[in-house]
């Protein structure tokens, strides 16, 4: 049973545009819920985070927006760019250790 | 840069065979986790280890063994090597505590089985 679930598999924008990938997770014990950028033959990167007692972080151009009634999360690029072209993951995780479940991946492409 | 370091950063392997992998955590780091990515797949949970103890365990089967080192380095040993285990190998370090469960992953390993 997948824990963590994303949409979409891949997205394309033009540049300046606003990406959105979305989560749903099912174990309402998560805690805590970072999304993680990966380069082509690179580890994942950590990109912003989220704990349940928020609706909404920001930081910088990424903005997470947080559900807690309908287990669901979802990443915002603003101002897209070439450079953010990667694999995006969202994942969750319960408690002090970080033993996280994976979302599937998002590709973001963004054309110039 | 992460300060998280694997070695070697790529590897090929006979089925049947047996791997050892490295990872050196950040400095400060206690706790090391390893992750196993398929080709196109999210990173899926191996085991963790906190101060040289298994701290849990994803659903893999035996053949993959781990240790910690009092320098909290790590290994990931595999056994037995099947076609399947074909994947980046990736560690994760952090210092687990109430409010920070921040995790850094090294560059991983590609381990190819043939």
């Amino acid at each position: 049973q997948q824990q963590v679930k994303q949409s979409p598999q891949s997205l394309i924008v033009q540049k300046g545009g606003i990406p959105i990938i979305n989560c749903a997770y099912e174990n309402t014990a998560f805690d805590y819920f970072p999304w993680y950028q990966q380069f082509p033959g690179k580890g994942p990167a950590l990109l912003i985070a989220i704990r349940p007692d928020v609706s909404e972080k920001k930081e910088g151009r990424f903005t997470i927006s947080f559900n807690k009634s309908a287990k669901q999360f979802s990443l915002h690029i603003m101002d897209s760019q070439p450079g953010d072209s990667a694999t995006y993951f969202c994942a969750a995780s319960k408690g002090n250790f970080n033993k996280f479940y994976f979302g599937s991946g998002t590709k973001l492409n963004v054309k110039p | 840069e992460t300060g998280v370091t694997q070695s070697p950063t790529h590897l090929i392997k006979t089925r049947g065979q047996q791997v050892t992998l490295r990872c050196s955590s950040q400095s400060g780091h206690n706790t090391v986790s390893w992750y196993q990515q398929a080709l196109g797949q999210g990173p899926q949970f191996i085991f963790q280890y906190y101060r040289e103890e298994e701290n849990g365990r994803g659903n893999f089967p035996p053949r993959f063994s781990g240790l910690q080192f009092p320098n909290y380095s790590s290994e990931l040993n595999v056994n037995a090597l099947e076609l399947d285990d074909s994947a980046l190998y990736l560690c994760a370090s952090s210092k687990p505590r109430q409010g920070n469960t921040e995790a850094f992953f090294g560059q991983g390993t590609r381990l190819t089985v043939v």
